[in-house]
């Protein structure tokens, strides 16, 4: 079965704290892997997708990277404004779906 | 450049009362769309996509129905409301093999 677990479900840090938000995956074939934020009360905006192992991209102070298993978004030197919740999403080439974790909320504190 | 407006924001209903939430995509062609429910504290969960006009796949069986009279338009309906169907909805585009992209929602709540 298709499954996407993100951890941890939620982070405080303090401005400028740097960590790694976490997104497990498992799929009968991956054609692509998301990264979103969403803020309070809005839809998701599109960040990253990432499509082989070994593949990385960057964005201000976020950089996500993937694996076989696994993606990471490092997030450098946050700001308050950094503060959303981050969904990972894979594609099931096998189902053609896209299947979401339940997300990390960050709250980075000035 | 391409935008996705849902409307409304925000929509108090009481239970058994019809639903009507509609979603429209500007600047692209033959977009698949798709319906969500977001769950407090929890993921996206897939309620219908549509790659073309009158074609739906419902993914959950449930109260909920929906449609695409144009091809980028795409509505979501109930005749009888439940207090479960509260929820966030979101409406989503994408062209094949790129990114979905997301409206920015209409909160329910069911009384």
């Amino acid at each position: 079965e298709d499954q996407v677990t993100q951890s941890p479900e939620a982070l405080r840090l303090q401005e400028g704290e740097s960590s790694s938000l976490n997104c497990s995956y498992t799929v009968s074939g991956l054609r692509g892997l998301f990264w979103y934020r969403q803020d309070p009360g809005k839809g998701p905006e599109f960040l990253f997708t990432l499509y082989s192992a070994g593949e990385e991209k960057e964005k201000e102070r976020l950089k996500a990277t993937l694996t076989k298993k696994e993606s990471f978004l490092h997030i450098t030197a946050p700001k308050p404004e950094d503060s959303a919740t981050y969904l990972c999403a894979v594609l099931s080439s096998n189902t053609g779906k896209l299947i979401f974790g339940q997300g990390t909320t960050l709250q980075v504190k000035p | 450049s391409q935008t996705i407006h849902q409307w409304p924001a925000t929509l108090v209903q009481p239970v058994g009362s019809p639903l009507s939430l509609e979603c429209t995509v500007e600047g692209t062609s033959n977009p698949n769309l798709y319906w969500y429910r977001q769950a407090a504290g929890r993921g996206l969960q897939l309620l219908f996509y549509s790659v073309g006009i009158g074609q739906i796949s419902s993914e959950v069986p449930q109260n909920l129905s929906a449609s695409r009279p144009q091809d980028r338009q795409f509505i979501l309906s109930s005749k009888k409301l439940l207090l479960s169907d509260s929820g966030f909805y979101l409406c989503a585009w994408s062209v094949r093999g790129k990114p979905q992209h997301f409206g920015d929602g209409t909160r329910l709540s069911i009384l």
